[in-house]
């Protein structure tokens, strides 16, 4: 079974608009890494964040981590119909093993 | 520096039968793991190798295995196909894995479709 869920599970906004995604975990982490799935492909690494670390941005993304609340969310900023792709958080306990989240389906109309 | 690959990308099989799917990591990485991705259990882990050697595994059955060779790639096998193995079959791939601070890479899958 999945450690994390995510919500929303769909998300539908316009272009222009930020999008916010939250995740949450249940045992302590090492990192918390987010990925981007465009329709069943494979992953694509956006963002880590460690364990000791609060607040992250790359690009028009920013991630906070909340340890004490085992809980993550992951903004994008002025969205573009090209960001339409489901997300998952993800995060890493024991060695390299990833435990995923349930994902959140993020439509960007133009 | 090129990516994951994963080979094959498609697969038909019936049930039954068994599967072999290859994993080549990114050059430098020695730690691979493998992912199970399905719609209603989503993604899942599998395994992970490193050095050859199975470091990690998940709650999986042991009809899947894996091995991973001297120059990283690996591969796994699914024995005795079951209609509910038909996923997305995805490969990851980092340095070390360990640290707590390294990305994991994905390749672009294997898609199983089971008959």
């Amino acid at each position: 079974s999945q450690q994390g869920e995510e919500d929303p599970q769909a998300l539908s906004i316009q272009e222009g608009e930020n999008a916010t995604m939250n995740c949450s975990y249940k045992t302590s982490i090492n990192n918390l890494q987010w990925y981007r799935q465009n329709s069943g492909r494979g992953l694509v690494h956006l963002i880590l964040i460690r364990s000791n670390e609060r607040e992250k941005h790359s690009g028009r993304l920013r991630v906070t981590l909340d340890t004490s609340k085992k809980s993550s969310s992951l903004l994008i900023t002025a969205s573009r119909a090209a960001d339409t792709a489901s997300y998952f958080c993800a995060s890493e306990t024991s060695g390299s093993r990833l435990t995923f989240g349930e994902g959140t389906q993020l439509t960007v109309n133009p | 520096k090129a990516g994951v690959t994963q080979t094959p990308r498609y697969l038909i099989k019936t049930r039954g039968q068994q599967v072999t799917l290859s994993c080549s990591p990114i050059s430098g990485h020695r730690s691979v793991s493998w992912y199970q991705q399905t719609p209603g259990q989503g993604l899942q882990f599998l395994f992970e190798y490193f050095s050859e050697t199975q470091r990690n595994k998940g709650n999986f059955p042991g009809r899947f295995s894996g091995r991973q060779f001297s120059n990283s790639r690996s591969e796994m096998n699914v024995s005795t196909l079951e209609l509910g193995d038909s996923a997305l079959y995805l490969c990851a791939s980092s340095l070390a894995g360990t640290s707590g601070k390294e990305t994991q890479y994905f390749g672009p899958g294997t898609r199983l479709l089971v008959l």
